[in-house]
């Protein structure tokens, strides 16, 4: 069975301060997806990232980056200088090929002014 | 390009009656999923579809709740005798699926409607 643990509920921060949220995955299989996904105050669930299994790479998008260490099952996620307009939740999801996403529970994200 | 559509965006009714909620993925997209959302929770995998085909079915709770894709474009989730328990946000999401050369299908990003929040009485 797959499952997808954000333990971070909730996280709080003052704009311009990094924050990292956190998403440890569990899965059997070998070949597999990870994404990220954000749902802001209005409610739709738009796209962040996508990395399969066979790509450790880190990735970095503006003040966006990411971390895959398949070691510890981890898919981290920090947004750096964080403004107002990233208060949102965050979702980690999980996917094996061509089949259903696992969501984590979602970390709601507060940046203060 | 326009992306998944979803109607209506809001639907209350009252417990007992049968809803039904409408999915038009991005054009092109074969593959068309359904998730629930409860407040405060995750989506959670209802059923899919490869062009007319439902794939898997497993994630519908019982049998009030069905889903079809007859000619692999729209779809529409079916929501017999409601009860209150129903109440969530129904979000449908669509992707390309790509085989590759070994046959083997590659997962390809899902895109998400703006979702039907249901509340029923």
């Amino acid at each position: 069975a797959q499952k997808v643990t954000q333990a971070q509920t909730e996280i709080s921060v003052v704009e311009k301060e990094d924050v990292t949220l956190d998403c440890v995955y569990e899965t059997r299989d070998t070949t597999y997806y990870l994404f990220w996904y954000k749902q802001p105050p209005s409610g739709e669930l738009v796209f962040l990232i996508r990395r399969n299994s066979f790509d450790e790479q880190n990735e970095i998008s503006g003040r966006y980056s990411w971390n895959f260490q398949k070691s510890t099952s981890s898919f981290n996620f920090t947004i750096t200088a964080s403004q107002v307009v990233d208060s949102a939740v965050y979702f980690c999801a999980l996917a094996h090929a061509g089949n259903m996403l696992t969501f984590g529970g979602g970390t709601r994200l507060m940046v203060k002014p | 390009g326009a992306g998944v559509s979803q109607s209506p965006r809001y639907k209350v009714t009252k417990r007992g009656q049968d809803v039904a909620l409408r999915c038009d993925p991005i054009s092109g997209h074969v593959s068309l999923y359904w998730y629930r959302q409860a407040l405060g929770q995750g989506p959670e995998f209802l059923t899919y579809f490869n062009y007319e085909a439902q794939q898997d079915k497993s994630g519908l709770p019982n049998d009030r709740f069905s889903a079809e894709r007859p000619e692999g474009s729209i779809s529409t989730l079916t929501i017999q005798r409601t009860e209150q328990r129903d109440s969530a946000m129904y979000r449908c999401a669509s992707s390309l699926v790509r085989g590759g050369a070994s046959g083997v299908v590659r997962q390809e990003t899902q895109y998400f409607g703006p979702g039907t929040r249901l509340l029923v009485l």
